[in-house]
């Protein structure tokens, strides 16, 4: 089945403990992205990815860190999480940047920062 | 800076037709329409897109105004599983960041 999938699911974490949510799709697309979402501010892109070792930054990269030494996989690395971090992720996938088939996303990672 | 405007939420009985507007007046001559839906929570789901032609799929169809400004989605016969946040969103077909510019989209819920 084509799918991206994201790990963990549920994370509740420290402040300044390092963590790492993975992504991983299995569909040889080119574009992957990280969101995140806030009530009250919708979806916000943290960065993005045009294709292996091409990443870019989003509206909110501050305090995350992302690789793409492979195609299917684009971990998010936060050095120090903190508290303004506690949000809900999605990883999200698509053939190219245009979107243009449809972004596929992840099913989430609900990470608490305390 | 969501280029669309949709109703906060809206209200279907199940096995009717839902149809959700969007407004897109500032919609340029190379940007798609794209509907998403948000089940609770979980990610995001890609329903349909289109340029200026009507779009239909298996799950829903998509009717654009000649003039590109408004969009309508339709859910042919909703059931309480199409009970979401629907987003409407215009986004470049290339040359851009891949970003997708979610606004607060429209709550439906179907009743029994």
């Amino acid at each position: 089945e084509a799918q991206v999938t994201q790990n963990p699911r549920y994370l509740i974490t420290v402040t300044g403990k390092k963590l790492t949510v993975t992504c991983s799709q299995n569909m040889n697309h080119e574009y992957m992205s990280w969101y995140r979402q806030d009530p009250g501010l919708g979806l916000r892109q943290i960065y993005y990815s045009m294709n292996v070792e091409v990443t870019d930054k989003g509206d909110v990269p501050e305090g995350y860190k992302v690789s793409r030494k492979e195609k299917r996989n684009f971990p998010l690395i936060l050095e120090s999480p903190s508290p303004n971090q506690t949000s809900l992720y999605f990883c999200a996938s698509s053939l190219g940047r245009d979107g243009i088939y449809g972004y596929t996303f992840g099913s989430g990672t609900r990470l608490t920062v305390v | 800076d969501a280029k669309t405007t949709q109703p906060t939420s809206m209200d279907c009985a199940e096995g009717r037709a839902a149809n959700l507007p969007c407004n897109h007046s500032t919609i340029s001559g190379n940007e798609y329409v794209y509907w998403y839906r948000q089940i609770h929570s979980q990610g995001p789901q890609y329903i349909i897109h289109g340029l200026k032609n009507n779009e239909t799929n298996e799950m829903a169809s998509l009717i654009i105004t000649e003039d590109r400004k408004s969009s309508t989605l339709i859910l042919p016969h909703a059931t309480l599983r199409d009970t979401a946040v629907y987003y409407c969103i215009v986004s470049p077909n290339s040359g851009n960041t891949g970003k997708l510019i979610f606004g607060q989209g429209t709550t439906l819920q179907v009743k029994p």
